[in-house]
Parts: structure tokens; sequence; C-alpha cells
């Protein structure tokens, strides 16, 4: 079965610094897809960065990027200038086959002004 | 493009009753999936239906059923509320769920509470 795991329930940054959160996942198959999405207070669940397993090269959206290892099967997001708007939980999801995916527990991001 | 919306945003309902949820996917998604997030389990899968079929259903009684329409829009059913069935229920849509990878875009969520 596969699973994800987020080992920090909670994470603080000063505005403008660098964060990293953490995940990893577990699965037997070669291909899948990683995900992170953001769920500020509104609890809309908005898609940050995707990452295709069969990729070596890291994802980049603005901001945000990933650094995957998928031999150590790790999906770490860095946020690089952190604003104020970034605070949100944040969630680590991964899919396989099947439409479903599989979420972390979530990390809690605060940015201190 | 308008997104995933989700009827009613907020919801109240007495243990014993049923409550009938409502998703219209993003314009062009055929795919529909269903999550429940509550803080003690997190986020779960609860099914996917592509063109008026489930495709995957995930480990919930069958107190919880869904269906999805012609048109794409899709409703979940919880029937015999129970005072756990409290939680945001969250619906996603995707292209096409024959391709996996095809990405899933959230709506806001209907938040239902269970007295």
């Amino acid at each position: 079965a596969q699973t994800v795991t987020q080992s920090q329930p909670e994470m603080s940054v000063q505005e403008a610094e660098t964060v990293t959160l953490s995940c990893t996942y577990d699965t037997s198959e070669s291909d899948y897809y990683l995900f992170w999405y953001k769920q500020p207070p509104s609890r809309q669940m908005i898609l940050v960065i995707r990452q295709e397993a069969y990729k070596q090269q890291n994802a980049t959206e603005n901001r945000f990027s990933v650094n995957f290892q998928k031999a150590a099967k790790s999906f770490s997001l860095k946020i690089s200038d952190s604003q104020l708007g970034d605070a949100a939980m944040y969630f680590c999801a991964m899919i396989q086959g099947a439409q479903k995916l599989v979420f972390g527990q979530g990390t809690r991001l605060t940015i201190n002004p | 493009k308008a997104g995933v919306t989700q009827t009613p945003r907020y919801l109240i309902k007495t243990r014993g009753q049923q409550v009938t949820l409502s998703c219209s996917p993003i314009s062009g998604h055929r795919s529909v999936s269903w999550y429940q997030q509550t803080p003690g389990q997190g986020l779960q899968f609860l099914f996917e239906y592509f063109s008026e079929t489930q495709r995957n259903k995930g480990n919930f009684p069958g107190r919880f059923s869904g269906r999805q329409f012609s048109n794409s829009r899709s409703e979940m059913n919880v029937s015999t509320l129970e005072l756990g069935d409290s939680a945001l229920y969250l619906c996603a849509s995707s292209l096409a769920p024959a391709l996996y990878q095809e990405t899933q875009y959230f709506g806001p969520g209907t938040r239902l509470l269970v007295l």
C-alpha cells in the first residue's frame, strides 16, 4: 500500500526567508506522481507543484521548488522569499494507478512578519 | 474558466438523517473524486466517478454513496448520519482518469456538522 508521511506538524519562518517542508513516501511502483497542495484558512485546496516520478529534473513554480530524491523516496518543498500569503497547511500527496490521491498528515506553515 | 463548485458550503444535520452534497467539475473535466477531511483521520479518498460510473472506492461503509450525471456533475449521499461523519467533504475534478497523472483540482468543500 502506498503511504505518505510528513514528519513536521508545524513549521515557522520569517517573512522573506526560505523554508523547506519534508515529505517521504512509500510505494512499490516505479511510475507515480507527487504533489504539494496548499490549504489556507479558507480550506480551498490549491495545487502548488507536481512532480512526475519518471522525470529526474526537479519541478519549479516561481518561488516554489521541490527536491525529489527517488531512491530515498523523499519529496521536499522549498519556498523561497516567503510571503505572508504562504501561510497555510501544506499537504504532500501521491497518486499511482487509480485516480486516488493519498495525502500526508500536513504541515502547518506560519510566516512571521 | 470557472473552478470546481460545491453546494452547499455548510450543512448542519442530526444523527440518523441523510444528506446529499453536490459537485460541479471544471468545464471539460470528466472525472470527479470525493475526499473526506477530518482532524483525526486527515484526508481520505471516498470514491471517483467517470462517465457516470464509479471507478474507484475508498474504505468507507455503504452509507456513503455517490453518482455522476451525464454532464459530469456529481452528488454524494450519506445516509443514517453519525456524529463521526462531521467533516469537510472535498470534491476534485480532472480531465480523464484513464490518464491517472492528470492533476486533480479541488472545490471549496462542504462542511458538514452532525449533531
